[in-house]
Formats: structure tokens, C-alpha cells, sequence
């Protein structure tokens, strides 16, 4: 059984440019969590994407975007990149059933650092 | 989602049980508890859950007060590769899509 990965592992982007992260799924997951971790801190949540749609969001800005794709795979897109989206950027993977939510499985993440 | 309180940092000499305190006092009737790891510079590491029984598996047992306001998770040997930032979160686990809630965790520290 393959667990969540995600691409690349690190990265490097200018302020005000653009950034897609790429996640792949636990094999029989269907829903896609999307966290940011700043240095120091535990992660926070972003938003969750169940059906290819937005199924909850955090306290982020329009900005930071998504999508999820029929094989379950999933991107984060943040644009006008600022000084403190430098962070670890993990993915999680659950199996859901309809709304009910079950144990969340972590990518390794990306570092992202933006210059 | 109910908030927990755990102790900023913790040691433990190698061989020797782990055991991690978790407080959440204001844990509602249909919140499981959660604990994850994370190893430096690591995704989460999922370790075990429960709502109100006991529970252990291959890495850890959980143990959940019988009104439910506290809880301890442990490592019963713990070894060098424990080293860890343990995270205690409620969730509830059926209905709703909020992420998981992170507070500071505690710092582990396995001491050879």
C-alpha cells in the first residue's frame, strides 16, 4: 500500500510569484487535507477537498487555492507569494465516507522558502 | 473542537515507559482523541485514537479518563527514535470537514 506523497520536497520562489504543490493520495482515500507548518509551530489547517470540491476551508486567504482530481490526487496553488508562506506544506489523506471524517494520514510536505 | 493542554516538553530515559498526559477538559460527548508525532522536519505520524475505552496497538496505548477529561498516551519502551513533538487533538470523527488542530505539543526528549 503507497502512502501520501507529495512533490517536490523543497522549493524555492520569489515574493509575488506563484506556486503549485502536488499531492497524491493513501491508495482508497478520496478526501485530501492541505496544512501549513511555520517554523516553530504546529501545522495549521488550510482546507479540505472530498469530490473534487472545497469541503472546508481554515482562516486563509483567497490566495491560497486548490483542486482535486477524479483519481483523487490533489494540488495547492498559492499566489502573490509573501515572506511568511515560508513553511512546511503537508497533505493528508483519509478515507471518508459522505461528511463523516475518519483518522488523517501526513505526507512528508514540502519546504517551501520564499525570498 | 475542544482545546487540549499538554506539557511544553518532556524526558524519558531510553527502555523505560513514556507516558504523555493530555488535558481536555472541555471535551464533548461525540470527540474522539487523536495523537499524532512528528519527527523533525517529518509529516505527522498518526498513532492511535479513542472516544472512551482504552486502546492500544503496535506503538502505543491510550488512556482516557472515565469522564473523559484527561488522557495519557504510552510508549511502554521507549527507544532513541522516539524523539518526537507528540500532538494530543480532538476531533470529532463522523460529520463536519474541519482540519485537525494543532496546538504546541510536547517535546519528547529520550534520553540514551
Amino acid at each position: 500500500e503507497t502512502g501520501v506523497t507529495q512533490s517536490p520536497t523543497h522549493l524555492i520562489k520569489t515574493r509575488g510569484q506563484q506556486v503549485t504543490l502536488r499531492c497524491s493520495s493513501q491508495s482508497g482515500h478520496n478526501t485530501v487535507s492541505w496544512y501549513q507548518q511555520a517554523l516553530g509551530q504546529g501545522p495549521q489547517f488550510i482546507f479540505q477537498y472530498y469530490r473534487e470540491e472545497e469541503n472546508g476551508r481554515g482562516n486563509f486567504p483567497p490566495r491560497f487555492s486548490g483542486l482535486q482530481f477524479p483519481n483523487y490526487s490533489s494540488e495547492l496553488n498559492v499566489n502573490a507569494l509573501e515572506l511568511d508562506d515560508s513553511a512546511l506544506y503537508l497533505c493528508a489523506s483519509s478515507p471518508t465516507s459522505g461528511r463523516a471524517q475518519e483518522t488523517q494520514y501526513f505526507g512528508p510536505g514540502t519546504r517551501l522558502l520564499v525570498l | 473542537d475542544a482545546k487540549t493542554t499538554q506539557p511544553p516538553s518532556m524526558d524519558c530515559a531510553e527502555g523505560r515507559a513514556a507516558n504523555l498526559p493530555c488535558n481536555h477538559s472541555t471535551i464533548s460527548g461525540n470527540e474522539y482523541v487523536y495523537w499524532y508525532r512528528q519527527i523533525h522536519s517529518q509529516g505527522p505520524q498518526y498513532i492511535i485514537h479513542g472516544l472512551k475505552n482504552n486502546e492500544t496497538n503496535e506503538m502505543a496505548s491510550l488512556i482516557i479518563t472515565e469522564d473523559r477529561k484527561s488522557s495519557t498516551l504510552i510508549l511502554p519502551h521507549a527507544t532513541l527514535r522516539d524523539t518526537a513533538v507528540y500532538y494530543c487533538i480532538v476531533k470529532v470523527s463522523g460529520g463536519g470537514a474541519d482540519g485537525l488542530t494543532f496546538g504546541k505539543g510536547t517535546h519528547l526528549i529520550i534520553q540514551p
